[in-house]
């Protein structure tokens, strides 16, 4: 069974930039949540996917978008990039909404 | 809205020994999972134990267990025997179960070293 995997790795753009992350959900998952982690502080929830659906949404401004592929892959897409949207983001799958969610390794974004 | 407090940023703890971190939570839900996930240099974030509150005992994995006192709000991890590979950022995190979605809440971390 493949776990949660998540690339590039690690990320460095300039501010206004855009970017767009990719995340593998674990075999047999159909959710997935993608979550902001800053230097020194706990994960905070940008939003989460069901079903190709968005299935709610943390305190993030519409810049911050997302997709869900049929296979229940998805990205992360952040336009006009600012210096404070530096930090890790890690995606979690799970198989139902409120079922526990894994992580995947993370990406490591630098916003110059 | 619910939040998570872990107020010890830092411990450290003897190789083979046992220590406690401490997590408290605040909620007006009476149904709602609690977790403890593990974060060590390597990033990925890993489940360490999960606790339904409805269940009155205690949640444990194998050296992992947890002291979850539903009125006080507080959900401690107990880890025993520690070992090297112990060392890393402990979070506590809160979901609940009342919403179509279940973002998870967590606390601000706290980093556990394992001295030799």
């Amino acid at each position: 069974e493949t776990g949660v995997t998540q690339s590039p790795t690690h990320l460095i753009k300039t501010r206004g930039q855009q970017v767009t992350l990719r995340c593998s959900s674990q075999s047999g998952h159909n959710t997935v949540s993608w979550y902001q982690q800053a230097l020194g502080q706990g994960p905070q929830f940008i939003f989460q996917y069901y079903r190709e659906e968005e299935n709610g949404r943390g305190n993030f401004p519409p810049r911050f978008s997302g997709l869900q592929f049929p296979n229940y892959s998805s990205e992360l897409n952040v336009n006009a990039l600012e210096l404070d949207d530096s930090a890790l983001y890690l995606c979690a799958s799970s198989s139902g909404t409120l079922e526990t969610q894994y992580f995947g390794p993370g990406t490591r974004l630098l916003v110059l | 809205a619910q939040t998570v407090t872990q107020s010890q940023p830092e411990m450290s703890v003897q190789e083979a020994e046992t220590v406690t971190l401490s997590c408290t939570y605040d909620t007006s839900e009476s149904d709602y999972y609690l977790f403890w996930y593990k974060q060590p240099p390597s990033r990925q974030m890993i489940l360490v134990i999960r606790q339904e509150a409805y269940k009155q005992q205690n949640a444990t994995e194998n050296r992992f267990s947890v002291n979850f006192q539903k009125a006080a709000k507080s959900f401690s991890l107990k880890i025993s025997d520690s070992q090297l590979g112990d060392a890393a950022m402990y979070f506590c995190a809160y979901s609940s179960v009342n919403s179509g979605n279940t973002p998870l809440v967590f606390g601000k971390g706290t980093r556990l070293s394992v001295i030799a």
